[in-house]
């Protein structure tokens, strides 16, 4: 098993840029996640793509959009930066999409200045 | 709307110390419950995962216990060590492989 790696580790954006990070999930798993973390507080859920599709999203406007490749790569989009996009960016992979009985694998995260 | 609370939000204790930290949520319907760890800046490495028809796992000297109906969860971390000092958080699954955390609690454990 590889883990999962995430990239760039850390940048630094303007308002109004575009930004793309990416992920390289654990080998074998197919269901990819992507988590915001603000400063000082618990991740919340972006999106997750299962094979190639998003099949679960979480309170984020459309600027937020996702990819995932069939290698099981994937990368998460940001369009138009605000302030409040500065956080800890972190992926997870798990083996399947379904009821959520298998436990996900997180990156070490990517971290987004917005200045 | 599905929250989760962690209590302390902090804590700072000498080694050696057993130590309980809390969770709180509001999703009775949950598939399980994880206990996580993260270092500053860095990702989170799963701890305890405690399925929803378990009512707890132990790992070392870290138990972590589930009451589904009251809507909380402890990790007990027995003779803690500066080693573990870090942020802790809590999450369930709210389907589909979506984790809901709480805010976490930074544990520090001084010599």
């Amino acid at each position: 098993e590889t883990g999962v790696t995430q990239s760039p580790t850390h940048l630094i954006k303007t308002r109004g840029q575009q930004v793309t990070l990416r992920c390289s999930s654990q080998s074998g798993h197919n269901t990819v996640s992507w988590y915001q973390q603000a400063l000082g507080q618990g991740p919340q859920f972006i999106f997750q793509y299962y094979r190639e599709e998003e099949n679960g999203r979480g309170n984020f406007p459309p600027r937020f959009s996702g990819l995932q490749f069939p290698n099981y790569s994937s990368e998460l989009n940001v369009n138009a930066l605000e302030l409040d996009d500065s956080a800890l960016y972190l992926c997870a992979s798990t083996r399947d999409a379904g009821s959520g009985a298998n436990v996900l694998t997180f990156g070490a995260g990517s971290r987004l200045t917005v200045l | 709307k599905q929250e989760v609370t962690q209590i302390p939000a902090a804590l700072s204790v000498p080694e050696g110390e057993n130590l309980v930290l809390n969770c709180s949520f509001t999703d009775s319907a949950i598939y399980n419950l994880q206990w996580f760890r993260q270092d500053p800046g860095k990702g989170l490495t799963s701890l305890l995962l405690i399925q929803s028809s378990q009512r707890e796992q132990t790992s070392g000297r870290l138990n972590a216990s589930l009451d589904k109906s009251s809507g909380r969860s402890t990790l007990y971390i027995a003779a803690s060590q500066p080693g573990d000092s870090a942020t802790y958080l809590c999450a369930h699954t709210g389907g589909y492989n979506k984790l809901i955390f709480g805010a976490g609690t930074r544990l520090a454990v001084h010599p």
